[in-house]
């Protein structure tokens, strides 16, 4: 059963960069048949998509973050991972990673990351 | 970007309640749609996928209609553990735009 798992600081100074890490077991991260993508949710609000990647690169980010998103893979760990920079209060959200395919299945429990000096 | 219109935003119901949630796309997405449960402080969960098609492990009485522009989620006959936040999500194009959520809540 695969699951996923993310990992990365609780709390980001602003104007910093947010980095998280998505562990994938109980499956490989390399199939042409998935993307793997990051989703946020601020406290209380809804879902935003942030962006995908594919185990062989490739990403794609949401516009409204593009400038400050990166998105990458490392399949020798089974991992990838998102980098947020110049973060504010607004990126305060709990973020998911999940597996793509039509849509997201499965979902990592999430992580909150809070935003704050 | 595509603009996911859900609604209503919240409701309430009893158990046994048939309940029913729409989605609205602001341009044609074919059936690249997908309905997510999501419970205080867990991640989302997919029930439907391809608009109708029921995850693996489901309840049946969930269920998915709906294409082009025009959505619903069903839930036959409520369930202590449907209360919860339903969403939709659109896949046909990027970016990725999810619905704004809809609360169910006990009567």
């Amino acid at each position: 059963q695969l699951q996923l798992q993310e990992s990365g600081p609780g709390l980001v100074r602003p104007s910093e960069t947010l980095s998280l890490t998505c562990s994938v077991s109980g499956g490989s991260i390399s199939s042409s048949n998935y993307h793997w993508g990051w989703i946020r949710q601020p406290p209380g609000k809804g879902l935003e998509w942030i962006g995908r990647i594919y185990y062989s690169g490739s990403p794609y980010y949401n516009p409204s973050l593009k400038s400050r998103v990166t998105i990458s893979v490392d399949t020798s760990k089974n991992q990838f991972s998102l980098n947020l920079s110049s973060v504010t209060a607004a990126d305060t959200a709990v973020y998911y990673c999940a597996r793509g395919a039509a849509g997201f299945d499965p979902w990592g429990q999430g992580t909150l990351v809070t935003v704050s000096s | 970007d595509i603009q996911m219109t859900q609604s209503p935003s919240s409701l309430s119901a009893s158990v046994g309640d048939r309940v029913t949630i729409t989605c609205r796309a602001s341009q044609g997405i074919r059936n690249d749609l997908g309905w997510y449960q999501q419970k205080p402080g867990k991640a989302p969960k997919r029930l439907i996928y391809a608009a109708s098609s029921l995850q693996t492990g489901v309840p049946s009485r969930f269920s998915g209609s709906g294409s082009g522009t025009e959505f619903t989620l069903t839930i036959s006959s409520l369930q202590p553990e449907d209360f919860a936040t339903y969403y939709c999500l659109q896949h046909n194009s990027y970016p990725l735009t999810f619905g704004g959520g809809t609360k169910v809540a006990i009567k």
